[in-house]
């Protein structure tokens, strides 16, 4: 079974620092991407970064990186020099093209709290 | 160019009523999805359409959701009758055929519905 978990509910983090939110995944497809998105209070979904699973470097968009552990299934997003406006609910999902069809999924999600 | 809409934002029904939310995804998208996110949960898929066929439909909870996509435009999903544990916010995405591997989805603000 596929499954992302985000075992970190609530993360605080002061104003121009970094953050790593975690994440794990599990699937046995050999082929997969892993997404991050945002999604402010707003509502909206914004996509943030994408790392292909056969990727050799880490993905990185500005200030997030993702910090992607093949052996350990781990993928996780690295925000550097923390703003105010970071201040969001972040999702991890995984798209597995195998058994996992074209369907992506999602954790449930880390609420980053940003302090001035 | 337009992003994806769903309609209504907020929806609140009494158990047994019925209720249709409606996404119109970005114009050129084959691919729509629907997801759900109950409060502090992962962001569960419930469908997937390409152009008006349901592709895969393995998280439509029961037959009381029904999904439609008249013509493979927009698209709509009825719960008939609603029950409480409905509640939720139904979040549709579209993204397009060519990019099905590695692309983002392209998110809706979502509809929240609520079951009193």
């Amino acid at each position: 079974a596929q499954k992302i978990t985000q075992t970190q509910p609530g993360m605080f983090v002061q104003e121009k620092e970094a953050v790593t939110l975690d994440c794990t995944y599990d699937t046995s497809d050999p082929s997969y991407g892993l997404f991050w998105y945002k999604q402010p209070s707003s509502g909206e979904m914004i996509f943030l970064i994408y790392q292909g699973s056969y990727d050799q470097q880490n993905a990185t968009e500005g200030r997030y990186s993702l910090n992607f552990q093949k052996a350990r299934k781990s993928a996780n997003l690295v925000i550097s020099a923390s703003q105010l406006g970071d201040s969001a609910m972040y999702f991890c999902a995984m798209r597995a093209w195998g058994t996992g069809g074209f369907k992506t999924i999602f954790g449930a999600g880390t609420r980053l709290f940003v302090k001035a | 160019e337009a992003g994806v809409t769903q309609f209504p934002s907020h929806s609140v029904i009494e158990k047994g009523q019925t209720v249709t939310l409606r996404c119109d995804p970005i114009s050129g998208h084959d691919n729509l999805y629907w997801y759900r996110r109950v409060m502090g949960k992962e962001i569960k898929f419930l469908l997937h359409f390409v152009k008006e066929s349901k592709q895969d439909e393995s998280g439509m909870p029961n037959n009381r959701f029904l999904a439609e996509r008249t013509g493979g435009t927009y698209s709509t999903l009825k719960v008939q009758p609603a029950e409480l544990e409905d509640s939720g916010v139904y979040f549709c995405a579209s993204s397009q055929v060519d990019r099905e591997y590695t692309g983002e989805l392209f998110f809706g603000e979502g509809s929240r519905l609520t079951v009193l």
